[in-house]
């Protein structure tokens, strides 16, 4: 198995970017989901195949990729972006899944 | 509309059994992979294992294999998830999630289904 490394915690102003990492061994060649989560919430997807929108997603969030690091960005951030963001990815044959370990957005 | 509802909280007693649920309705049930994923209270998601109704294959997290039973019974279009002797550290939450047809992400997710396990 392999492992998906997030900063634990992000923290933003109104109006700012903010930019969430994701980094693991696996990426260069897997792509990589994006996942909100609010307090009380089930997830949600926002990012898809490393840089496609899910639908109904604003424009403001977008997704990247680089070697073995992918980056999930919010542009503008406004206060209803606090949440938990996971990146996600899987094997080759989609027969092991992983998740990384979150990282709690804070808008301040 | 492509719905997910799991059955309701549970409180069990360590060594007890338990099997939850989840309904999908609004698609053809046997065509979609369901998955689960745990979240302990004020942690992470952890992947947990899939299945595929139409067959039944079954894939688990090496994590999770042999602590856990996925199934489904297709004559209700549902998906479980069972233990058979529950422990303390399987308080969580936990969700159903179908996949996305062509792509290995979860699409549309249940309500999840709090467990908690305590003498």
């Amino acid at each position: 198995s392999y492992e998906l490394t997030q900063p634990p915690s992000v923290s933003v102003s109104p109006g700012q970017t903010a930019r969430i990492t994701c980094s693991g061994d696996a990426l260069s060649k897997q792509y990589v989901y994006w996942y909100q989560q609010k307090p009380g919430q089930a997830p949600v997807v926002v990012i898809y195949k490393d840089s496609e929108r899910s639908s109904g997603i604003p424009e403001r969030f977008s997704g990247s990729s680089s070697g073995t690091t992918v980056t999930l960005t919010i542009s503008g951030v406004q206060a209803e972006d606090e949440a938990d963001y996971y990146c996600q990815s899987a094997d080759s044959d989609g027969g092991n899944w992983v998740f990384g370990g979150g990282t709690k957005l804070t808008v301040v | 509309e492509v719905q997910l509802v799991q059955s309701g909280a549970e409180v069990k007693q360590p060594g007890e059994s338990l099997k939850i649920s989840c309904k999908g309705s609004g698609y053809t049930f046997t065509s979609y992979w369901i998955g689960w994923v745990r979240q302990v209270p004020g942690k992470g998601l952890e992947w947990m294992g899939i299945i595929y109704p139409g067959d039944s294959d079954t894939r688990h997290s090496p994590s999770f294999q042999g602590q856990v039973t996925i199934s489904v019974d297709k004559s209700i279009n549902a998906a479980h998830l069972q233990w058979s002797s529950l422990k303390a550290s399987d308080t969580a939450i936990y969700y159903c999630a179908r996949r996305d047809p062509g792509l290995y992400f979860f699409e549309y997710w249940g309500q999840g289904t709090l467990v908690t396990v305590s003498s």
